[in-house]
């Protein structure tokens, strides 16, 4: 595909159950973030990834959530024992370099709604 | 990472120039400025993105005084579709860490 894709686009989970959301970059991009965007407020900085690595999970709220990128292209973002204020939506951007200027490409998003 | 204020909203009308001007008082010698657009129901877009001077695309331009502790996002002769959210980001390029303030409503009016 042309741009970042992210599945899926709409999850409605219980709350206490584990959600994964999956983060497709565009080919070649080797930097991949992960942002949280509540209504009316801007991107929420989660995690980036320079190829397999987290480069800076400083962003992660707590223990229940964990990123993964196992071979330097998808990205899963994992939520365990979902809350209700996990409530957003979840963003992923990608970048071809991580030097410079940043122009990083972001997906649609993935609203998740705990209830 | 630089801290950035910018004005909450805008108002204007179709035909007109938007200058939207975001201060970064404490922003670091190897910091970048880089502009994004949001729809609802869309990720942010890269609109622009600037060290000093001044910048243009075929977008907007992008004004940087010589202090660089401000600067400012022109839209020429904005259009009912340039109503979104504008974030004004500042950080070094090599850290990927992109952080978003809570960004200018720009509402275009008729």
């Amino acid at each position: 595909g042309a741009g970042v894709s992210q599945t899926p686009s709409n999850k409605v989970t219980e709350k206490g159950k584990y959600v994964e959301l999956r983060c497709d970059p565009i080919s070649g991009h080797t930097a991949l973030y992960w942002y949280r965007q509540s209504l009316g407020q801007g991107p929420e900085f989660l995690i980036y990834f320079q190829g397999t690595g987290a480069a800076d999970d400083s962003g992660l709220p707590n223990d229940r959530f964990f990123a993964v990128r196992p071979e330097g292209s998808v990205s899963t973002l994992k939520i365990q024992r979902t809350e209700r204020g996990d409530s957003a939506v979840y963003l992923c951007a990608s970048s071809p370099y991580v030097t410079g200027g940043t122009e990083a490409f972001f997906g649609q998003g993935t609203r998740l709604t705990v209830v | 990472l630089a801290k950035t204020t910018q004005p909450i909203s805008m108002d204007s009308y179709e035909g007109q120039e938007v200058n939207i001007t975001c201060s970064h008082n404490n922003i670091a010698t190897n910091d970048y400025i880089t502009w994004y657009q949001q729809f609802p129901s869309q990720g942010p877009r890269f609109i622009i993105q600037g060290y000093k001077t001044k910048v243009t695309n075929e977008v907007a331009s992008l004004f940087i005084p010589a202090d660089r502790k401000s600067s400012t996002l022109s839209l020429p002769r904005v259009s009912l579709s340039d109503t979104a959210v504008y974030y004004c980001l500042v950080g070094p390029g090599n850290t990927g860490k992109l952080i978003f303030g809570q960004g200018t409503t720009l509402q275009v009016k008729p």
